[in-house]
């Protein structure tokens, strides 16, 4: 069974304050890994997908990375706009596979 | 496009009341999800469509939830006789597979709004 383990739970950051979450996952095979954003009372929103391990993809202020066991996004000099919920998801490739979604990273941008 | 619509945004019922959700899909895609959200649990897949027709149900929690898709525009997620505990904002998404085969591609997955239930 595929499973996605999301760290930290909730972050904090003053705005110019880089970090990165973290995305555990295990998984038979990897057909992709997702990231997604969530604002308050809305859809989770499309951002990244990884392929393989040693893949990077840039979007803004954010960067997310691929290894064989986790992926990570990295947030630089981050503003209150970034705020949001951050989903991790992983899709595995025995012939059609569903999407196995993390409980997400709660990041809070203060000015 | 205008992306996933669902209807209603938020939806306030009694328990034991019939509850219909809505899903339109964006046009050409040929997958269709419905999830629950919950803080406790994250989002959770209740069932998925290809083609409008149901490929795996296992994640519906009773036999109180069902899902139809009569066509490719439109889906549809009902609860009878809803509860408190089905309270939750439930989630449409849809897919269109990159490559013609199950074995190559990958799905990335669009969300609609999602509707925010509430069972009293």
């Amino acid at each position: 069974e595929d499973q996605v383990t999301q760290s930290p739970e909730a972050l904090r950051l003053q705005e110019g304050e880089s970090s990165s979450l973290n995305c555990s996952y295990t998984v038979s095979g990897l057909r992709g890994l997702f990231w997604y954003r969530q604002d308050p009372g809305k859809g989770p929103e499309f951002l990244f997908t990884l392929y393989s391990a040693g893949e990077e993809k840039e979007k803004e202020r954010l960067k997310a990375t691929l290894t064989k066991k986790e992926s990570f996004l990295h947030i630089t000099a981050p503003k209150p706009e970034d705020s949001a919920t951050y989903l991790c998801a992983v899709q595995g490739n025995s012939g059609y596979s569903t999407l196995t979604f993390g409980k997400g990273t709660m990041l809070l941008v203060s000015p | 496009d205008a992306g996933v619509i669902q209807s209603p945004r938020h939806e306030v019922t009694e328990m034991g009341q019939e509850v219909t959700l809505r899903c339109k899909p964006i046009s050409g895609h040929d997958y269709l999800f419905w999830y629950r959200q919950t803080m406790m649990r994250g989002l959770e897949l209740l069932i998925y469509f290809n083609n409008n027709v149901p490929i795996d149900d296992s994640g519906m929690p009773e036999d109180r939830f069902s899902a139809k898709m009569p066509n490719a525009s439109f889906s549809t997620l009902k609860i009878q006789p809803s509860e408190p505990r089905d309270s939750a904002v439930y989630f449409c998404a849809s897919s269109h597979r990159t490559s013609g085969s199950i074995f190559e591609g990958t799905d990335t997955q669009y969300f609609g709004p999602g509707t925010r239930l509430t069972v009293l």
